[in-house]
């Protein structure tokens, strides 16, 4: 596609509910990046896949959180048992060389 | 420590004023990134520029300059002769020890700018 595609644009979810968001990146990107952006703050890091491997998931805050990209394309980021602390919009960003990375407009997620 | 600081939290402009958005980084590497990006309301995070930490000549698009200064730590955002459509939260990023580790992008908290026609 043209852009990385986040759906869904808006998530509300009761606390204890699983909830799983969707990334596409632009065709033929090979790495793929997951970010956190509470509100009022910039983005932090989550998690990187180069291809279908996770290279990098140092910046996930807890084991409720899995990321997966299993054919190299489509990412899935899934938060279990969500949390009023995990309400924040969840970036997506793809890139095709280093450093000219492309973001989605991402998720807001709300945990009521 | 690695860190991205903008001590400008927000700044209101009138349309036409030039505007300076500050950015000052910490690293213990020699080599880096910089980034700038722009975030309008609808939320996609908008890419400015790119510079490595070997590059320290000023680089000027259009109404945008960028001044970066290493014996300062500092990656400063200037816009000229400000418009409306400039309004929205702008971060100044940091990746250290470019090809150490990628995709790790330390961002600062953001500086929120608003245009006044």
């Amino acid at each position: 596609g043209a852009g990385v595609s986040q759906s869904p644009r808006y998530k509300v979810a009761k606390r204890g509910q699983d909830v799983a968001l969707r990334c596409d990146p632009i065709s033929g990107h090979v790495s793929l990046f997951w970010y956190q952006q509470a509100l009022g703050q910039g983005p932090e890091f989550l998690t990187y896949f180069q291809n279908e491997a996770q290279l990098d998931k140092s910046g996930l805050p807890s084991d409720r959180f899995f990321a997966e990209r299993p054919e190299g394309s489509v990412s899935t980021l899934k938060i279990q048992r969500t949390q009023q602390e995990d309400s924040a919009v969840y970036l997506c960003a793809s890139s095709l060389y280093s450093y000219g990375y492309t973001f989605g407009s991402g998720t807001r997620l709300t945990v009521v | 420590a690695q860190k991205v600081t903008q001590a400008q939290t927000e700044i209101s402009v009138v349309e036409k004023e030039d505007v300076t958005l500050d950015c000052v980084y910490e690293t213990r590497d020699t080599t880096y990134y910089l980034f700038w990006y722009k975030q309008p309301p609808s939320g996609e995070l908008v890419f400015l520029i790119r510079r490595n930490s070997f590059d320290e000549q000023n680089e000027i698009s259009g109404r945008y300059s960028w001044n970066f200064q290493k014996s300062t730590s500092s990656f400063n955002f200037t816009i000229t002769a400000s418009q409306v459509v400039d309004s929205a939260v702008y971060f100044c990023a940091l990746i250290p020890n470019y090809g150490g580790s990628q995709g790790n992008l330390i961002f600062g908290k953001g500086t929120k700018l608003s245009v006044k026609p």
